[in-house]
């Protein structure tokens, strides 16, 4: 069965560069969540989607921003990047109000 | 105060052992969800519950809405279980989730 699907997994980046992630959900979820994991820590959310329009917003710096596309995948990008943003970050996707599924997580390090 | 609370932080027990992982939560809820994390690895997403007991081979989870207390129970674990053990709340029917800081799981042969 299809899994939500991240990319990349892994991504080592310069501090001030930008950095983009990739969530493609499960065919026919319609609400997709983005989490931030840092080291040692329990995930944070981010923000969240709902049929293409943000639907909740958690703590994502400024430097952070995010979009659904109209084939529900869904983008975090990143710019300024700082040593603290190397974490883990994960995707979720529902078919709201059904059950959750994780992606893998896309692994970010900043050097 | 964290809004999602588990006990224990971690946990050690022999193979075969029985064991239970406790959440317990301050807020109002529209589910809980319960997760698996392996080291370095991805989320995998075990129960969501809104009321009730579920069971899944082994693994058993409960909740008390009116306690706003859940469990998870591993029957016979094995070393492959070792894993920390997340507990997940959801706020309104398209809300996020706020997470407990997990338990650490280890089971010895």
């Amino acid at each position: 069965a299809a899994g939500v699907i991240q990319s990349p997994r892994h991504l080592i980046k310069e501090k001030r560069e930008t950095a983009t992630l990739k969530c493609y959900p499960i065919p026919r979820h319609d609400t997709v969540y983005w989490y931030q994991q840092g080291p040692g820590q329990d995930p944070q959310f981010l923000i969240s989607f709902y049929e293409k329009m943000q639907s909740d917003k958690g703590s994502i710096p400024d430097r952070f921003s995010a979009q659904q596309f109209s084939d529900y995948h869904s983008e975090l990008n990143m710019s300024s990047l700082e040593l603290g943003d190397s974490a883990l970050y994960f995707c979720a996707s529902r078919e709201a109000p059904g059950e959750l599924f994780f992606g893998e997580g896309s692994r970010l390090t900043v050097l | 105060k964290n809004e999602v609370e588990q006990s224990p932080q971690n946990l050690t027990a022999q193979e075969g052992e029985f064991i239970t992982i406790n959440c317990s939560y301050s807020v109002g809820i529209s589910a809980l969800h319960w997760l698996q994390q392996h080291p370095g690895g991805g989320i995998v997403s075990l129960f969501m519950l809104s009321s009730g007991k579920k069971k899944h081979g082994r693994l058993i989870a409960t909740i008390n809405i009116q306690e706003k207390h859940s469990s998870l129970h591993i029957t016979a674990s094995h070393p492959r279980d070792s894993a920390v053990y997340i507990c997940a709340v959801r706020t309104g029917s398209q809300g996020n989730l706020i997470f407990g800081k997990g338990t650490k799981l280890s089971v010895k042969p």
